[in-house]
């Protein structure tokens, strides 16, 4: 039982690139997240998922898209990386709204 | 919308002594509240949650925390605080379904 993986641990992008920040749960949650954590800021909800197929904008979606084709994958897509979206991204799961998120070990992104 | 406000930012205390966090939320129906802890290299984890019940909830290692539904308030406590307790703590909030709003966290550093 891994929990919440996350891919890749560190990326630089420059301006202008693209990439996929990819996670995977095997806990069989229906809930899945991705915040963005920056210096001193917290955690900040990007977007959420609350079963396959359905997604919803969190505080801070502008920049990013998701996609959840299927209850264990919940990848989180930077279509033109700005140097605003530097920061570490955290996806997390959950079996339900009542219940504790799961973190993944988070992805340190800096864009050049 | 939903906001968390965690009122200290950095709390530096000597082992043995007392401890409380704020957390105060905004949100005017029912909410289920958690505390976590991120230790240093580590992911986010569960200290405690509450979402129905006694309003006095024990999580891990010795924290403990009272919902006061009158002051929209979630407290953080632990009598003796240890040098291992030192991390940064956060407080959240789930109001309606999948939309999770998280304060911006409170770093505890204890000197032994």
């Amino acid at each position: 039982n891994a929990g919440v993986t996350q891919t890749p641990k560190f990326r630089i992008l420059k301006i202008g690139q693209s990439m996929t920040l990819q996670c995977t749960q095997d806990m069989n949650h229906n809930y899945m997240y991705w915040y963005r954590q920056d210096p001193g800021m917290g955690l900040k909800l990007i977007y959420y998922s609350v079963g396959a197929g359905i997604t919803d904008k969190g505080e801070v979606p502008n920049g990013y898209n998701v996609s959840r084709s299927t209850t264990e994958d919940f990848p989180l897509r930077l279509e033109l990386a700005a140097p605003s979206q530097t920061s570490v991204y955290f996806c997390a799961s959950s079996y339900s709204n009542h219940n504790e998120q799961f973190f993944g070990p988070g992805t340190r992104l800096t864009v050049l | 919308a939903q906001s968390v406000s965690q009122h200290n930012h950095h709390v530096i205390l000597s082992e043995a002594a007392s401890l409380e966090l704020g957390c105060n939320y905004s949100y005017g129906g029912t909410v289920n509240l958690f505390w976590y802890v991120q230790y240093p290299g580590q992911h986010l984890q569960l200290l405690l949650k509450y979402f129905s019940g006694d309003p006095l909830v024990k999580g891990i290692k010795g924290f403990e925390a009272e919902f006061i539904k009158s002051k929209f308030s979630f407290n953080l406590r632990k009598p003796s605080v240890q040098w291992s307790d030192t991390a940064e703590y956060f407080c959240a909030v789930n109001a309606k379904a999948g939309k999770s709003t998280f304060g911006d966290g409170t770093t505890l550093t204890v000197k032994p």
